[in-house]
């Protein structure tokens, strides 16, 4: 069984462009959850979408922050305009009961 | 949020020792998940354990909900365990997967 993927691994863009983070979760999964850690702090909820709907966004940052998860199967995470403390390490996870699963996270550099 | 404390912050041992990892947390859980980050960032999930006590090979853990700690106990180290323990708690029900992290313990095994 694959675990959940996440794509890129890594992206460095300047402050002001977009970028579009992607996540499959575990087939299956209907929870889709996004964590972030930003240098030297703790791994921090982002939102949390039940199939294609958003149980709970009270994590995400601002309105640069776009979240979807179109027909509740992948997911998508766009940062519009990207700033320089938006850089961090983004994870993507999925569970179907009590298990947390994660993925291999994507590195963000906002120059 | 809920408050989550790990100690030691650091630990470094040379291959074949025993070491206890140690999560506190400020309220009721009804879900906590330890976590091992490798040296690659994968965060592997160990143990799902809310409470009592469970054993997987030279890993075991043990939380005690009513006191608000759990220890993750590693026997006979190895140079493969080395990276970033990290504890992980959270509410229950729809809420289960909205984790609280810790700052982690970061492990050392040498040969």
């Amino acid at each position: 069984e694959a675990g959940v993927t996440q794509f890129p691994s890594h992206s460095v863009i300047e402050k002001g462009q977009t970028v579009t983070l992607r996540c499959d979760p575990i087939s299956g999964h209907d929870n889709l959850y996004w964590y972030r850690r930003v240098m030297g702090k703790e791994i921090k909820f982002l939102l949390h979408f039940v199939k294609e709907s958003k149980q709970d966004e009270s994590g995400m940052p601002n309105n640069r922050f776009l979240a979807e998860r179109t027909g509740g199967t992948y997911s998508t995470l766009k940062v519009q305009p990207a700033e320089l403390e938006d850089s961090g390490v983004y994870f993507c996870a999925s569970s179907l009961g009590t298990r947390v699963y994660f993925g291999p996270g994507t590195r963000l550099l906002v120059l | 949020g809920i408050q989550v404390e790990q100690s030691p912050p650091d630990l470094i041992l040379q291959e074949g020792a025993n070491s206890t990892l140690r999560c506190n947390f400020s309220d009721s859980v009804n879900n906590l998940q330890w976590f091992h980050q490798n040296p690659w960032g994968q965060l592997i999930n160990l143990f799902y354990i809310p409470s009592g006590t469970k054993q997987n090979g030279r890993l075991s853990a043990t939380t005690v909900a009513t006191e608000r700690y759990s220890l993750l106990y590693i026997s006979s180290s190895q140079t493969t365990d080395s990276g970033v323990y990290f504890c992980a708690v959270g509410g229950g029900g729809s809420t289960l997967g909205r984790l609280y992290f810790g700052r982690g313990t970061q492990l050392t095994v040498w040969p």
